[in-house]
């Protein structure tokens, strides 16, 4: 049982690249989210999505876009980086039999330049 | 005025004591709150959720909620240098499931 996992790790782009951030669950869960998390500031709701097939938009979802794939899967995409989007990405799921839970990947360590 | 406040700390207290973690939040009518504790470099964790009013205890950890004050707190008794990290309280609330999370405090055992 794996949890919740990220890839990749660590990214560095150049302002305009483009990248996806992949997360992928294995507790069934419902639920999943982005969060990003900058030093004081801490964790911003990005994107979530529901259920399969739905999203939302967080707090924080300019410059982003989601795709749920599937109920295991929710990537994020950034068409155009920009420095201000230099953070710690955290994508996690919830569980719906714990009051919703939380459970975070290790996270995704992005700077753009 | 964020939903949920936390003071950023550092909080620093010495091994073998109290620590104390306090959380207010502004919806009155939130119903479940969280403790998750972030390790530097790491993810959060959960360590404690409650939604009764009152104390629940597991281990070390002691959560209390009082809703007419609309706080939260975090007791972490016999406090150890692998307790130092950020803890971080959750709060969902206007009527979603969905929390907003604090800012976390710091906290510093110091041997």
């Amino acid at each position: 049982n794996a949890g919740v996992t990220q890839t990749p790790k660590f990214q560095v782009l150049k302002t305009g690249q483009s990248m996806t951030l992949q997360c992928a669950q294995d507790m069934n869960h419902n639920s999943m989210y982005w969060y990003r998390q900058d030093p004081g500031m801490g964790l911003r709701l990005i994107y979530y999505s529901a259920s399969e097939g739905t999203t939302d938009k967080g707090e924080v979802p300019n410059g982003y876009n989601v795709s749920r794939l599937n109920k295991r899967e929710f990537s994020l995409r950034l068409e155009s980086a920009a420095p201000s989007q230099t953070s710690v990405y955290f994508c996690a799921s919830s569980d719906p039999q714990g009051w919703e839970t939380q459970y975070f990947g290790p996270g995704t360590r992005l700077l753009v330049l | 005025q964020k939903e949920v406040e936390q003071n950023s700390g550092p909080l620093s207290v010495p091994e073998g004591a109290i620590a104390s973690l306090n959380c207010t939040y502004s919806d009155r009518g939130s119903q479940s709150f969280f403790w998750y504790r972030q390790y530097s470099g790491k993810s959060p964790e959960l360590i404690m959720f409650i939604y009764s009013n009152g104390d629940k205890e597991d281990g070390r950890f002691t959560a209390q909620l009082n809703k007419a004050s609309q706080y939260v707190s975090l007791l972490i008794r016999d406090s150890q240098p692998s307790d130092s990290a950020t803890y971080l309280c959750a709060v969902p609330s206007g009527g979603s499931y969905i929390p907003t999370f604090g800012r976390g405090t710091s906290l510093i055992v110091h041997p």
